[in-house]
Protein backbone atom coordinates (compact mmCIF):
# COMPACT_ATOMS: atom_id res chain seq x y z
CA UNK A 1 0.00 0.00 0.00
CA UNK A 2 1.56 3.09 -0.90
CA UNK A 3 0.75 6.41 1.13
CA UNK A 4 -0.02 9.81 -0.05
CA UNK A 5 2.69 11.58 -2.81
CA UNK A 6 3.31 15.06 -3.10
CA UNK A 7 5.17 16.91 -5.65
CA UNK A 8 7.28 18.96 -5.98
CA UNK A 9 8.54 19.00 -2.66
CA UNK A 10 9.84 22.66 -2.73
CA UNK A 11 9.63 25.79 -5.30
CA UNK A 12 10.15 28.79 -5.38
CA UNK A 13 7.84 31.81 -7.52
CA UNK A 14 7.29 35.17 -7.79
CA UNK A 15 4.59 37.37 -6.18
CA UNK A 16 1.98 37.28 -9.33
CA UNK A 17 3.02 34.08 -11.16
CA UNK A 18 1.19 30.87 -11.07
CA UNK A 19 1.56 27.69 -9.35
CA UNK A 20 0.84 23.96 -9.99
CA UNK A 21 0.89 21.79 -7.07
CA UNK A 22 0.20 17.71 -7.51
CA UNK A 23 -0.85 15.03 -4.74
CA UNK A 24 -1.25 11.08 -5.25
CA UNK A 25 -3.79 9.89 -2.64
CA UNK A 26 -2.98 6.98 -1.35
CA UNK A 27 -3.72 2.85 -2.80
CA UNK A 28 -7.88 2.79 -2.49
CA UNK A 29 -8.57 6.13 -1.04
CA UNK A 30 -11.21 8.39 -3.60
CA UNK A 31 -11.19 11.95 -1.52
CA UNK A 32 -8.73 14.60 -0.97
CA UNK A 33 -7.83 17.10 0.76
CA UNK A 34 -5.89 20.25 0.86
CA UNK A 35 -4.56 22.28 3.56
CA UNK A 36 -2.46 24.82 3.86
CA UNK A 37 0.09 25.16 7.21
CA UNK A 38 1.58 28.81 7.46
CA UNK A 39 5.25 28.53 9.27
CA UNK A 40 4.36 27.82 12.92
CA UNK A 41 0.68 27.34 12.52
CA UNK A 42 -1.47 24.71 12.08
CA UNK A 43 -3.08 23.15 9.05
CA UNK A 44 -5.99 25.28 7.50
CA UNK A 45 -8.51 23.61 5.12
CA UNK A 46 -8.77 24.94 1.45
CA UNK A 47 -10.96 22.54 -0.14
CA UNK A 48 -11.76 18.90 -0.69
CA UNK A 49 -12.50 17.12 -3.88
CA UNK A 50 -14.79 13.92 -4.29
CA UNK A 51 -15.55 12.18 -7.45
CA UNK A 52 -14.04 14.90 -9.58
CA UNK A 53 -15.98 17.33 -7.70
CA UNK A 54 -15.50 20.25 -5.14
CA UNK A 55 -16.93 18.98 -1.99
CA UNK A 56 -16.55 21.80 0.49
CA UNK A 57 -14.08 24.63 0.86
CA UNK A 58 -12.53 26.66 3.51
CA UNK A 59 -12.45 30.71 3.27
CA UNK A 60 -9.58 31.04 0.92
CA UNK A 61 -9.91 33.20 -2.40
CA UNK A 62 -11.48 32.46 -5.86
CA UNK A 63 -7.92 32.16 -6.82
CA UNK A 64 -7.07 29.05 -5.48
CA UNK A 65 -8.72 25.95 -7.76
CA UNK A 66 -8.21 22.80 -7.75
CA UNK A 67 -8.69 19.17 -9.67
CA UNK A 68 -9.27 16.00 -9.48
CA UNK A 69 -8.47 13.24 -11.76
CA UNK A 70 -10.46 9.62 -12.60
CA UNK A 71 -7.31 8.13 -10.80
CA UNK A 72 -8.43 10.41 -7.86
CA UNK A 73 -5.21 12.08 -7.80
CA UNK A 74 -5.06 15.92 -7.62
CA UNK A 75 -4.18 19.03 -8.68
CA UNK A 76 -3.83 22.79 -6.27
CA UNK A 77 -3.78 25.72 -8.66
CA UNK A 78 -3.10 29.13 -7.27
CA UNK A 79 -3.49 31.61 -9.19
CA UNK A 80 -1.94 35.61 -8.97
CA UNK A 81 0.54 34.44 -5.84
CA UNK A 82 0.97 36.71 -2.83
CA UNK A 83 3.66 36.69 -0.69
CA UNK A 84 1.08 35.34 2.37
CA UNK A 85 1.17 32.58 -0.31
CA UNK A 86 4.34 31.04 1.26
CA UNK A 87 4.03 28.05 3.16
CA UNK A 88 3.66 24.33 3.42
CA UNK A 89 0.75 22.65 1.09
CA UNK A 90 -0.44 19.73 2.17
CA UNK A 91 -2.77 17.06 0.84
CA UNK A 92 -4.50 14.66 2.49
CA UNK A 93 -6.34 11.47 1.26
CA UNK A 94 -9.49 9.17 2.88
CA UNK A 95 -12.08 7.32 2.20
CA UNK A 96 -14.97 9.54 0.76
CA UNK A 97 -17.19 9.80 4.75
CA UNK A 98 -16.17 10.77 7.97
CA UNK A 99 -12.59 8.59 7.69
CA UNK A 100 -9.21 9.33 9.13
CA UNK A 101 -7.14 11.81 7.00
CA UNK A 102 -3.51 10.74 6.20
CA UNK A 103 -1.57 13.08 4.80
CA UNK A 104 1.68 13.46 2.40
CA UNK A 105 4.91 15.20 3.03
CA UNK A 106 3.59 18.43 1.32
CA UNK A 107 5.09 21.36 -0.97
CA UNK A 108 6.99 23.91 0.63
CA UNK A 109 5.83 26.97 -1.55
CA UNK A 110 8.25 30.36 -1.49
CA UNK A 111 6.87 33.54 -3.18
CA UNK A 112 9.40 36.70 -3.46
CA UNK B 1 -16.75 28.54 16.92
CA UNK B 2 -15.21 26.87 14.56
CA UNK B 3 -11.70 27.11 16.60
CA UNK B 4 -9.80 24.88 18.50
CA UNK B 5 -6.95 26.18 21.24
CA UNK B 6 -3.99 24.46 22.52
CA UNK B 7 -2.08 24.55 24.50
CA UNK B 8 0.86 25.41 25.70
CA UNK B 9 3.00 26.94 22.86
CA UNK B 10 6.30 24.39 23.51
CA UNK B 11 6.87 22.20 26.17
CA UNK B 12 9.89 20.30 27.88
CA UNK B 13 10.18 17.53 29.54
CA UNK B 14 13.04 15.10 30.48
CA UNK B 15 13.23 11.89 29.25
CA UNK B 16 10.67 9.30 31.27
CA UNK B 17 8.33 11.97 32.24
CA UNK B 18 4.96 12.48 31.30
CA UNK B 19 4.10 15.28 28.30
CA UNK B 20 0.54 16.91 28.65
CA UNK B 21 -1.14 18.42 26.01
CA UNK B 22 -4.58 20.91 26.54
CA UNK B 23 -6.79 21.69 23.25
CA UNK B 24 -10.30 23.24 24.27
CA UNK B 25 -13.52 23.87 21.51
CA UNK B 26 -16.92 25.37 21.41
CA UNK B 27 -18.41 23.81 18.48
CA UNK B 28 -20.64 21.21 19.90
CA UNK B 29 -21.35 19.29 17.00
CA UNK B 30 -17.39 18.66 16.39
CA UNK B 31 -17.82 14.55 15.94
CA UNK B 32 -13.98 12.98 15.77
CA UNK B 33 -11.33 14.74 17.65
CA UNK B 34 -7.63 12.98 16.32
CA UNK B 35 -4.07 14.09 17.24
CA UNK B 36 -1.13 14.41 14.83
CA UNK B 37 2.50 14.46 15.30
CA UNK B 38 4.78 16.54 12.77
CA UNK B 39 8.29 16.54 12.39
CA UNK B 40 10.33 18.75 10.83
CA UNK B 41 9.97 18.87 6.65
CA UNK B 42 7.67 16.10 6.94
CA UNK B 43 3.29 16.13 6.68
CA UNK B 44 1.43 15.61 9.53
CA UNK B 45 1.23 11.83 11.20
CA UNK B 46 -2.20 10.28 12.41
CA UNK B 47 -1.10 9.40 16.18
CA UNK B 48 -4.21 8.44 18.10
CA UNK B 49 -8.17 9.75 17.77
CA UNK B 50 -11.69 9.77 19.46
CA UNK B 51 -14.96 10.28 19.65
CA UNK B 52 -17.08 12.19 21.68
CA UNK B 53 -18.81 9.08 23.70
CA UNK B 54 -15.66 8.21 24.65
CA UNK B 55 -13.87 9.71 28.08
CA UNK B 56 -10.34 8.12 27.37
CA UNK B 57 -8.63 5.95 24.56
CA UNK B 58 -5.01 4.77 25.13
CA UNK B 59 -2.91 3.24 22.43
CA UNK B 60 0.85 2.30 24.10
CA UNK B 61 2.12 5.56 25.40
CA UNK B 62 -0.19 7.82 24.26
CA UNK B 63 -3.47 8.56 25.73
CA UNK B 64 -6.38 10.73 25.09
CA UNK B 65 -8.31 11.90 27.67
CA UNK B 66 -12.17 13.56 26.71
CA UNK B 67 -14.22 15.75 28.58
CA UNK B 68 -17.28 16.41 26.78
CA UNK B 69 -19.28 18.63 29.52
CA UNK B 70 -16.02 20.67 29.81
CA UNK B 71 -15.67 20.90 26.29
CA UNK B 72 -12.02 19.76 26.49
CA UNK B 73 -9.41 17.06 25.50
CA UNK B 74 -5.81 16.40 26.14
CA UNK B 75 -3.00 14.10 24.88
CA UNK B 76 -0.89 12.52 27.39
CA UNK B 77 2.39 11.03 26.13
CA UNK B 78 3.96 8.55 29.24
CA UNK B 79 7.23 7.74 29.27
CA UNK B 80 8.29 10.20 27.07
CA UNK B 81 11.27 9.52 25.11
CA UNK B 82 13.85 11.91 22.72
CA UNK B 83 12.30 10.49 19.58
CA UNK B 84 9.07 11.92 20.48
CA UNK B 85 10.12 15.36 20.20
CA UNK B 86 8.02 16.60 17.18
CA UNK B 87 5.26 19.17 17.07
CA UNK B 88 1.81 18.01 17.93
CA UNK B 89 -1.82 19.36 16.52
CA UNK B 90 -4.82 18.43 18.20
CA UNK B 91 -7.89 18.82 15.62
CA UNK B 92 -11.53 18.56 15.50
CA UNK B 93 -13.79 17.71 12.47
CA UNK B 94 -17.45 18.37 12.21
CA UNK B 95 -18.99 16.21 9.42
CA UNK B 96 -22.18 18.36 8.59
CA UNK B 97 -22.40 18.75 4.88
CA UNK B 98 -20.72 15.48 4.34
CA UNK B 99 -17.73 17.53 4.34
CA UNK B 100 -14.78 15.34 5.94
CA UNK B 101 -12.89 19.05 6.79
CA UNK B 102 -10.75 19.23 9.84
CA UNK B 103 -9.73 22.46 12.40
CA UNK B 104 -6.34 22.28 13.79
CA UNK B 105 -5.05 24.19 17.10
CA UNK B 106 -1.87 25.94 16.53
CA UNK B 107 0.26 23.13 17.89
CA UNK B 108 2.85 22.36 21.01
CA UNK B 109 6.69 21.77 19.90
CA UNK B 110 8.10 19.11 22.12
CA UNK B 111 11.26 18.88 23.50
CA UNK B 112 12.18 15.64 25.41
CA UNK B 113 15.69 15.85 26.90
CA UNK B 114 17.59 12.96 27.01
Amino acid sequence: ETGVTQSPTHLIKTRGQQVTLRCSSQSGHNTVSWYQQALGQGPQFIFQYYREEENGRGNFPPRFSGLQFPNYSSELNVNALELDDSALYLCASSLQGPYEQYFGPGTRLTVT
Amino acid sequence: QQQVKQSPQSLIVQKGGISIINCAYENTAFDYFPWYQQFPGKGPALLIAIRPDVSEKKEGRFTISFNKSAKQFSLHIMDSQPGDSATYFCAARNYGGATNKLIFGTGTLLAVQP
